[in-house]
């Protein structure tokens, strides 16, 4: 099965702090490559996108960054907040949407 | 607000039950997902539609099957609750090539004993 593998598993980051989780995916028919953020007892919410056109998008605090010959896109949240404490989950998808691959979530907690 | 409603938050059912989680959108999206979340898995594809008594498996439709009978109803059936389907249970809805921009339910934790 294609697999999205997303580091760290847990994050803890002072406020104010940068915080950065890792993806990496294998197959190179995606092309589209969401993060969604979860808080307890809610469903995901998209968070932030981007396509394998730009090498970076920015929105707010935060920031995809994406390395296409890499396979890799990272996550970057700038000036934490506790606030932002939730679980993270990257995932890449084609163009159609219905194979949507998740990674397998990363658990931040922002210390106040 | 747009919405993805999910029926129960939280059920128990026995083992060999027959189970239905029903899930409910407002957006007029042709897809619908369910997904199964659990811890360290990530979220996995049980089943998706995109339209009207159309249905497709995704990567872990063992034991289960769907319904699709109008637009903005997609719903999940155990046909036999088992121990190992212990788990949390999200719906997502999304419009055609709209890729992985979902609209996600606030999930059904269910536990069966």
């Amino acid at each position: 099965q294609q697999q999205v593998k997303q580091s760290p598993q847990s994050l803890i980051v002072q406020k104010g702090g940068i915080s950065i989780i890792n993806c990496a995916y294998e197959n190179t028919a995606f092309d589209y490559f969401p993060w969604y953020q979860q808080f307890p007892g809610k469903g995901p919410a998209l968070l932030i996108a981007i396509r394998p056109d730009v090498s970076e998008k920015k929105e707010g605090r935060f920031t995809i960054s994406f390395n296409k010959s890499a396979k890799q896109f990272s996550l970057h949240i700038m000036d934490s907040q506790p606030g932002d404490s939730a679980t993270y989950f990257c995932a890449a998808s084609d163009t159609g949407g219905f194979k949507t691959i998740f990674g397998a979530g990363t658990r931040l907690f922002v210390k106040a | 607000d747009v919405k993805v409603t999910q029926s129960s938050r939280y059920l128990v059912k026995r083992t060999g039950e027959k189970v239905f989680l029903e899930c409910v959108q407002d957006m007029d999206h042709e897809n619908m997902f369910w997904y199964r979340q659990d811890p360290g898995l990530g979220l996995r594809l049980i089943y998706f539609s995109y339209d009207v008594k159309m249905k497709e498996k995704g990567d872990i439709p063992e034991g289960y099957s769907v319904s699709r009978e109008k637009k903005e109803r997609f719903s999940l059936i155990l046909e036999s609750a088992s121990t190992n389907q212990t788990s949390m249970y999200l719906c997502a809805s999304s419009f055609p090539g709209r890729a992985g921009g979902y609209t996600f339910g606030s999930g059904t934790r269910l536990t069966v004993v």
